[in-house]
């Protein structure tokens, strides 16, 4: 089973700031990784696809990055609506996802 | 629109079995894979099996794979996940979510397993 590795588990970050998210992969999953993020009660929603692919109505503030097993997951400018939990999923073989890394208010 | 309308809150005993459904809409049904995934309270997401379009082929997590079943209803557009022999280990938000890539999930439904 391929594990995803992702950190930090929990950061502090301010509104305005820049945040920057990494998942590694225990082997090369081409650029089958997907972003979501969650709001605490709430469905995960996806952000990114196939590593560097915008959904459709997401704000450009987020972006992704990488292939084979480091992958990045970028929010240029922190807004109040940002704070959740994200998390990668890669889906090259039996979908895994990593642990979760949460966004709160510093 | 295109949605995953999942069936509601469950409360079982230990020992028990649920199924829960999910109704999809709005999409070409038979073209896609359907994931589960669950949500213990406080915790991560965790992966726990998919069918594929046809319905004629499963694969399921290690850790659920003598105790979960997951069968599709093309007549229906009803995808259906069922877990036996539930512990309290198992309470948890359980999700559908579309295929390959889980870009549409359902709202989720709460399995509460206690005695």
């Amino acid at each position: 089973d391929i594990q995803m590795t992702q950190s930090p588990s929990a950061m502090s970050a301010s509104v305005g700031d820049r945040v920057t998210i990494t998942c590694r992969a225990s082997q090369d999953i081409s650029n089958y990784l997907a972003w979501f993020q969650q709001k605490p009660g709430k469905v995960p929603k996806r952000l990114i696809y196939a590593a560097s692919n915008l959904q459709s109505g997401v704000p450009s503030r987020f972006s992704g990055s990488g292939s084979g097993t480091e992958f990045t997951l970028t929010i240029s400018s922190l807004q109040p609506e940002d704070f959740a939990t994200y998390y990668c999923l890669q889906h090259n073989s039996y979908p895994s996802f990593g642990q979760g890394t949460k966004v709160d208010i510093k | 629109q295109v949605q995953l309308v999942q069936s509601g809150a469950e409360v079982k005993k230990p020992g028990a079995s649920v199924r829960v459904s999910c109704k999809a809409s709005g999409f070409t049904f038979s073209s896609y894979y359907m994931q589960w995934v669950r949500q213990a309270p406080g915790q991560g997401l965790e992966w726990m099996g998919l069918i594929t379009s046809s319905g004629a082929s499963t694969s399921n997590a290690q850790k659920f794979q003598d105790r979960v079943t997951m069968t599709r209803d093309t007549s229906t557009s009803t995808v259906y996940m069922e877990l036996r022999s539930l512990t309290s280990e198992d309470t948890a938000v359980y999700y559908c979510a579309r295929g390959s890539g889980f870009d549409i999930w359902g709202q989720g439904t709460m399995v509460t397993v206690s005695s």
